[in-house]
């Protein structure tokens, strides 16, 4: 157990819905990281906050927004969603915003039907 | 761009049967090299982190090191339970982690 909380495990809906994950980092941790994993694609970087802040961003869509709220806890919003957004995704989290190493979460099943 | 090619893509080994996993990288200026075990649908798991060349890590049947141009994960005497798919991931500078697509692991007992 890494200590960083996902939820929901699965989550199945329809094209063009919305939809929000919700990730809860370890004790301590200040910086929050999205990453998407397709069977194709490997895992993707999405975004990162650092204590509220977004701190670098990647292959993000502009479907797709994120936030960290004060407790530190971070939300992924998918909205518009179409079949190929169905992956795993997950979030990491870390004691700063460098070059530590990332502590996974068991991530979100999105299904897009 | 930060590049990472991890071969093989799968790997598939009888129990004990040593071996190793390659992860070879092109960055500006590498910050951190990191390891990561993912069983199927799961998190990956965090195993190693190497900062600069000659380092070597070890936990249980597993040893990392890292050259300036890349990174081996060496696997002794591997059991069933040691199957899955092992992650390498580099950062250089403030750059998020960029992964590489994995080496599947098979042990067979």
């Amino acid at each position: 157990d890494s200590g960083v909380t996902q939820t929901p495990k699965h989550l199945i809906t329809a094209t063009g819905q919305r939809v929000t994950l919700r990730c809860s980092p370890r004790s301590g941790d200040l910086s929050v990281y999205w990453y998407q994993q397709s069977l194709d694609q490997g895992l993707q970087f999405l975004i990162q906050y650092y204590n509220g802040e977004e701190r670098a961003k990647g292959n993000i869509l502009e479907r797709f927004s994120a936030q960290q709220f004060p407790d530190l806890h971070s939300e992924l919003n998918l909205s518009s969603l179409e079949l190929g957004d169905s992956a795993l995704y997950f979030c990491a989290s870390s004691v700063s915003g460098g070059y530590n190493e990332q502590f996974f979460g068991p991530g979100t099943r999105l299904t897009v039907l | 761009e930060d590049q990472v090619t991890q071969s093989p893509e799968a790997l598939r080994l009888q129990e004990g049967e040593s071996s190793s996993l390659n992860c070879s990288y092109t960055v500006s200026g590498l910050r951190g090299l990191f390891w990561y075990r993912q069983d199927p649908g799961k998190g990956p798991e965090f195993l190693f982190t190497l900062y600069s060349a000659g380092e070597e890590k070890e936990k249980e049947r597993l040893k990392a090191t890292l050259t300036k141009k890349e990174s081996f994960l060496h696997i002794t005497a591997p059991k069933p339970e040691d199957s899955a798919t092992y992650l390498c991931a580099v950062c250089s500078g403030n750059t998020p982690l960029v992964f590489g697509k994995g080496t599947r692991l098979s042990v067979i007992a």
